[in-house]
């Protein structure tokens, strides 16, 4: 599986923007860019997949670079409820082990008051 | 609503016996998997299964088996269990059939502790 980079740890005050950066170069064409993120004590949860375009739901951003090879969560006013640990996981859309999730140790984002 | 839900939410065993933990989904979906998370491994994928009587070995599967009846359960069952099996437990379940432009959904999680 495409491995992924993220930073270990990011701080952030609330309400202010936090762009979470995660490097795939290995990433091939038929992978999928997904975020997820861990609440403490809790499972991990979706927050948003792109493949090529930028996209944007509720709860974030996802701008992924030209070349594919990385990307960027944006959480546009950071809360409290944002801390958690987040996942950039590249979802692999072909051959025989599909759509397995893979984790690395994830962005740890702290929001400070 | 539908959703996804694991039991017991925790469990205390002890080493050498047969335990299984539950993963029920209410989504319909055909995908599911088990993972596991540790200290410094973050989450480790188990078994998983596309659909049913489909299993497949995830990277850590030593230890572990499912079975895939129907489409709403994956029980995992630890045939012996060890001390080093003692983590918690997420099952997770997504839609589609060789598609990965879905997004997946997780249990609660089991805490296992196996004394």
């Amino acid at each position: 599986d495409a491995k992924t980079t993220q930073p270990n740890s990011m701080e952030s005050n609330e309400e202010e923007p936090v762009h979470l950066p995660c490097n795939h170069s290995t990433i091939s064409g038929t992978d999928y860019i997904h975020w997820y993120r861990q609440l403490p004590s809790q499972g991990p949860e979706y927050v948003i997949h792109g493949l090529t375009s930028n996209v944007n739901n509720r709860m974030a951003s996802l701008a992924i670079a030209e070349d594919r090879k990385s990307s960027t969560l944006i959480l546009h006013r950071a809360t409290l409820r944002d801390a958690a640990v987040y996942y950039c996981i590249l979802r692999r859309g072909g051959g025989t082990s599909y759509g397995k999730l893979t984790f690395g140790q994830g962005t740890i984002l702290t929001v400070h008051p | 609503d539908a959703e996804i839900t694991q039991s017991p939410r925790h469990k205390i065993t002890e080493t050498g016996r047969q335990v299984t933990l539950a993963c029920h989904q209410t989504w319909n979906h055909n995908n599911m998997f088990w993972y596991r998370q540790d200290l410094g491994h973050g989450l480790r994928l188990i078994h998983y299964s596309y659909g049913v009587q489909d299993t497949n070995k995830g990277e850590v599967s030593d230890g572990y088996s499912v079975s895939r009846s129907n489409t709403e359960d994956l029980p995992l069952t630890l045939e012996s269990a060890a001390s080093s099996q003692t983590s918690v437990y997420f099952c997770a379940s997504s839609s589609g059939r060789r598609t990965v432009n879905t997004e997946a959904f997780f249990g609660q999680g089991t805490r296992l502790t196996v004394v």
